[in-house]
């Protein structure tokens, strides 16, 4: 696609439930990235996928999150027994080439999770 | 641990005046100094990349530059199409996972 396309755009779920956020990078890129964003402040690293391989999670909060990309396209960023404060906006991001060859890292709009 | 900074928080300029943005960066290891801009809703849009101390790059009425310590983002003539918040990103490790300042809120006056 043209750019980092992510849904749903707002998400309003009730604590203790879970939630998936899916996203679709542009078309033709190999490695792509999961950032969270608190009101006010840039976005925080989350976890880092190249092709199919999950590289790098060390920025996950904890184990009720995970991310999947099984055929190296789409990916899911599932939360499990959501917490209000997991409400946030989470964003995707991909780059061409895998993370170490200096490609440009492109941004979605994200997705806004609201935890009640 | 990776930190970046930025200052100041918040910019109000008149039409024409210019400035300056700060980053101040404290990385193991940098692979890539990065400015983006990012509009009210929507996601962090690139403006630029820098390797080294000494580059600069240009874009319209916005120049990069870097030192070993530091970014600064200048802003000539600036216009109200320019109001934006500002984030500057230093990417470390081998998937150069981006690590944010906070942002400055630029807001250009006609």
């Amino acid at each position: 696609g043209a750019g980092v396309s992510q849904s749903p755009r707002y998400k309003v779920t009730k604590r203790g439930q879970d939630v998936a956020l899916r996203c679709d990078p542009i078309s033709g890129h190999v490695s792509l990235y999961w950032y969270r964003q608190a009101l006010g402040q840039g976005p925080e690293f989350l976890t880092y996928f190249n092709y199919e391989a999950q590289q790098d999670k060390s920025g996950l909060p904890n184990d009720r999150f995970s991310a999947e990309r099984p055929e190296g396209s789409i990916s899911t960023l599932t939360i499990q027994r959501t917490e209000q404060r997991d409400s946030a906006m989470y964003r995707c991001a991909s780059s061409l080439g895998p993370g170490d060859s200096g490609n440009t890292i492109y941004f979605g709009e994200g997705s806004w999770l609201t935890v009640v | 641990e990776d930190q970046v900074t930025q200052s100041p928080e918040a910019l109000r300029l008149q039409e024409g005046e210019s400035s300056s943005l700060n980053c101040s960066y404290t990385v193991s290891g940098l692979r890539g100094l990065f400015w983006y801009r990012q509009d009210p809703g929507k996601g962090p849009e690139f403006l630029f990349t820098l390797y080294s101390a000494g580059e600069e790059k240009e874009k319209e009425r916005l120049k990069a530059t870097l030192t070993k310590k530091e970014s600064f983002l200048h802003i000539t003539a600036p216009k109200p199409e320019d109001s934006a918040t500002y984030l500057c990103a230093a990417g470390s490790g081998s998937a150069r996972q981006l690590t944010f300042g906070s942002g400055t809120q630029l807001t250009v006056l006609p």
